[in-house]
């Protein structure tokens, strides 16, 4: 099956530019993840969809990040303005649907949109 | 808050020798799991552990959950080069629906 799909990989835009980020989950999957990887840093989870509604978006800044996942298939991220903090790896992931009972669902990953906030 | 913390932060060995890297937290989780990250690519899911105790093996790698789920280890037997890679721990929350994850253990295995 083919993978999450995620463009562009690489980004440099300047600070208090806008910059979106595009990704396409493996077919049929339920949920979409977004996560924001600093360099030397794990994952942080920014939002988290199940189909087109929000599960989670406790860690997304929302003065400055969206996001929206129409009809429940691909998404898109956006930030509005960019600062140089914002300069990390942008990972979307999915997954077939949402957890059940106490073990954590398989996360697919894509490649990651690179992001350079000069 | 729930948080994994990982370690040793970093490693540098040679080809054929043995590593075990940590994953702890003083938070119980409902599951953990171990992913692989290498440059330029995102996390791969190599295993989930659910049962306090439990132990998996997969080829080289044997990886152990904590009796009282709070850590987690992994062992690496006969390191090769393309074990290479960033180790990252994952854990569910209480209600097993976000997944957080650790900074990462980054290894470099050298031939």
């Amino acid at each position: 099956e083919a993978g999450v799909a995620q463009s562009p990989r690489y980004k440099i835009i300047e600070k208090r530019q806008s910059v979106a980020f595009w990704c396409n989950p493996i077919s049929g999957h339920a949920t979409l993840y977004w996560y924001q990887q600093i360099l030397g840093q794990g994952p942080k989870l920014l939002i988290q969809f199940q189909n087109n509604g929000v599960v989670d978006d406790s860690q997304l800044p929302k003065d400055r990040f969206s996001a929206e996942r129409l009809k429940g298939v691909d998404s898109t991220l956006k930030i509005q303005p960019a600062k140089l903090e914002d300069s990390a790896v942008y990972l979307c992931a999915s997954s077939r649907g949402p957890a059940r009972g106490s073990t954590n669902e398989k996360l697919f990953f894509g490649s990651g949109t690179q992001l350079s906030v000069l | 808050t729930q948080l994994l913390e990982q370690s040793p932060q970093f490693l540098s060995i040679q080809e054929g020798e043995n590593l075990t890297v940590y994953c702890n937290s003083s938070s119980v989780f409902s599951s953990l799991q171990w992913y692989r990250q290498e440059p330029g690519e995102g996390p791969v899911l190599l295993v989930t552990v659910v049962t306090g105790g439990e132990v998996k093996k997969l080829k080289r790698l044997t990886f152990q959950f904590g009796d009282a789920r709070k850590d987690s280890s992994l062992h690496i037997t006969a390191a090769q080069p393309g074990d290479t890679g960033l180790y990252l721990c994952a854990g569910g929350d209480t209600g097993g629906f976000k997944t957080i994850f650790g900074a990462g253990t980054r290894l470099f295995v050298k031939a």
